[in-house]
């Protein structure tokens, strides 16, 4: 079965400052997702950023970046320029690759980020 | 579009209670997922259906709990009868179960409390 592990419970960050949360995972397939939801207080889940393992590119969403090392099967999430705004919970979710239909997430314990002014 | 509805927002019971929670999907999404969210075991999925059909059930619980997709624009997630450590944050979700796509989008959840 797939595995997802954030080491980090916790981060904190200045604001302005970068900070980049970990995440692992294990599995045995060479196609599939990896995702960075955001969770704020309000308990919404809001999907961060995206990578399709096939594609040897880092995916970028403006100032949330990965660092995606399919060898290590290590997926980063960078977060530039950290605002007030980015406190929340980080989750790092993975799927294997959809053939015919959608495939379920399976996620990370978390890492609780706070910015600090 | 609204996005994905959940309700009600937050429940609260008495154990061996029947509780029921809805979803309605967002309109023309053909995959639904409910997740399970807990501080001891964080977010995990207990079934999904595609096409209104359930693919995988492998994470409910137990039989006291039953989840049903009687068309493509309602769910229900039912626990009979409720017990304490049933407490917790139910989220929906849905995505357009296109091949190769697989963004799902999460309703607001429902905190449920059982007494």
């Amino acid at each position: 079965a797939q595995t997802v592990t954030q080491s980090q419970p916790e981060m904190s960050v200045q604001e302005a400052e970068t900070v980049t949360l970990s995440c692992t995972y294990d599995t045995s397939e060479s196609d599939y997702y990896l995702f960075w939801y955001k969770q704020p207080p309000s308990r919404q889940m809001i999907l961060v950023i995206r990578q399709e393992a096939y594609k040897q590119q880092n995916a970028t969403e403006n100032r949330f970046s990965v660092n995606f090392q399919k060898a290590a099967k290590s997926f980063s999430l960078k977060i530039s320029d950290s605002q007030l705004g980015d406190a929340a919970m980080y989750f790092c979710a993975y799927s294997t690759y959809p053939q015919g239909g959608s495939e379920k997430l399976v996620f990370g314990k978390g890492t609780k980020l706070t910015v600090n002014p | 579009d609204a996005g994905v509805i959940q309700s009600p927002r937050h429940e609260v019971t008495e154990m061996g209670q029947e509780v029921t929670l809805r979803c309605k999907p967002i309109s023309g999404h053909n995959s639904l997922f409910w997740y399970r969210q807990t501080m001891m075991r964080g977010l995990e999925l207990l079934i999904y259906f595609n096409n209104n059909v359930p693919i995988d059930d492998s994470g409910m619980p137990e039989d006291r709990f039953s989840a049903k997709m009687p068309n493509a624009s309602f769910s229900t997630l039912k626990i009979q009868p409720s017990e304490p450590r049933d407490s917790a944050v139910y989220f929906c979700a849905s995505s357009a179960g296109l091949a190769g796509v697989n963004e799902q989008f999460f309703g607001p959840g429902t905190r449920l409390t059982v007494l």
